[in-house]
């Protein structure tokens, strides 16, 4: 499995943007990187993944470096409702679609 | 409608019952998971299955049996609960394997607590 480093905790501002840094060295070629949030007592929630280019939806930007050793992602304007854990998993067909969860960053959004 | 759906919410037992936890996707998807998390928050993966088939198997205690009656639903059964089984229990559900290009989606979560 692919170890990952996240910083433990940040803070943002509503209505600015929060960026969440991931160190992901050990990243396998076929290996894409997902994004997933929890927000307290829920469900593990999906993000955002790519595998080599950066990828934007409705959510969230990610951006891969070109080497694949990091990633960031990127919620363009905070809100009260984005505070959770968010965790960095690199997965694919290699480790059967298993997602190893770490310990996250805990993002909390100020108003 | 919600995606994938565990029952029950809340569960609450003594030592050494047999209890079972229910999962349901209604996404058409090939693939379930269930996943464990602890007090300390630490989430980890106990079985997969992929058109009801084991994948995965996490040295999970055999206390823990998954079932798969067909690719909508993977419940777990658990034996002779303990104290150390206390914890969130998260069903989730993929398109397939294939090439690892597929999100999970995950339900709510059991909370299950041993008396």
């Amino acid at each position: 499995d692919a170890k990952t480093t996240q910083p433990p905790s940040m803070d943002c501002a509503e209505g600015r943007a929060a960026n969440l840094p991931c160190n992901h060295s050990t990243i396998s070629g076929n290996e894409y990187v997902y994004w997933y949030r929890q927000i307290h007592s829920q469900g593990p929630q999906y993000i955002i993944h790519g595998l080599k280019n950066n990828e934007t939806n409705e959510m969230a930007s990610l951006i891969i470096t070109e080497d694949r050793k990091s990633s960031t992602l990127i919620l363009p304007h905070a809100t009260l409702r984005d505070t959770a854990v968010y965790y960095c998993i690199p997965s694919g067909w290699i480790s059967y679609g298993k997602l190893t969860f770490g310990q996250g960053t805990i993002l909390t959004v100020h108003p | 409608d919600t995606a994938v759906s565990q029952t029950p919410k809340y569960l609450v037992t003594q030592m050494g019952n047999d209890k079972s936890i229910k999962c349901e996707q209604n996404l058409g998807h090939d693939t379930m998971y269930w996943y464990k998390q602890d007090s300390k928050k630490f989430l980890k993966i106990m079985f997969s299955y992929n058109n009801k088939e084991l994948i995965i198997n996490e040295t999970v205690p055999n206390r823990f049996s998954p079932k798969s009656p067909d690719k909508a639903h993977l419940n777990l059964h658990i034996n002779s609960l303990e104290l150390g089984d206390s914890a969130v229990y998260f069903c989730a559900s993929s398109q397939d394997l294939g090439d690892g290009n597929q999100p999970q989606h995950f339900g709510d979560g059991t909370r299950l607590s041993i008396l």
